[in-house]
């Protein structure tokens, strides 16, 4: 596609409730990035994937985050039993390969937590 | 530990006057430092990005100025529109492992017109 495309826009979910969200990157970009942007709190680093492998998990805050990306394409990242502090705008990031710095972000998902 | 400081986290600017956003940077290992510009609802935008090679880069009225050995670098934009109003946002990353970038906290632009 010609963007980064991420859905749902706007999520809101019961405390405790799953919730998934995916990320389409642009066609191509073997990189790809979520991150988690809370309000005054800029943009922080979730997870990295190179093709369909996630070298760099460290920025997942606890083990009721989890990510998959399939086909070198689309991925999800997956809250479980979700908390109110989960509440924030997640967004997804991709750039062609290793070396290329041009992030392109999606317009994110809004989740809150009620 | 914040790895990228930014500040002001708020500037209000006449139309035409020049905006300047500051940050600074304890990681040796950065060798890539982007601005992104973000308005609400929208992902950020990638603006403008310096290597520690340069000094200064400059892209119509966005310009970086880069001071490695004070580890610091600021974004200057000269003429501020009203349409420059947005959320700012530096950042720095480096060649090793993920290549993830660290963000500062933002910085809200507000021109006046």
């Amino acid at each position: 596609g010609a963007g980064v495309s991420q859905s749902p826009s706007n999520k809101v979910t019961e405390k405790g409730k799953d919730v998934e969200l995916r990320c389409d990157p642009i066609s191509g970009h073997t990189a790809l990035y979520w991150y988690r942007q809370s309000l005054g709190q800029g943009l922080e680093f979730l997870i990295y994937f190179q093709g369909n492998s996630a070298p760099d998990k460290s920025g997942l805050p606890s083990d009721r985050f989890s990510a998959e990306r399939t086909g070198g394409s689309v991925s999800t990242l997956t809250i479980q039993r979700t908390q109110q502090e989960d509440s924030a705008v997640y967004l997804c990031a991709s750039r062609p390969d290793r070396g290329n710095y041009g992030y392109t972000f999606g317009s994110g998902t809004r989740l809150t937590v009620v | 530990q914040q790895q990228v400081k930014q500040s002001p986290q708020s500037l209000i600017v006449q139309k035409g006057g020049i905006s300047i956003i500051n940050c600074a940077y304890e990681n040796t290992a950065f060798d890539y430092f982007p601005w992104y510009q973000q308005f609400p609802g929208k992902g950020p935008a990638l603006l403008i990005a310096i290597r520690p090679d340069v000094s200064e880069k400059k892209e119509g009225r966005f310009t970086i100025s880069f001071n490695k050995s004070a580890k610091q670098f600021s974004l200057h934009i000269m003429d501020s529109q009203p349409g420059d109003s947005a959320t700012y946002f530096c950042a720095a990353s480096s060649t090793d492992g993920s290549e993830k970038l660290v963000f500062g906290k933002g910085t809200k632009l507000t021109v006046n017109p």
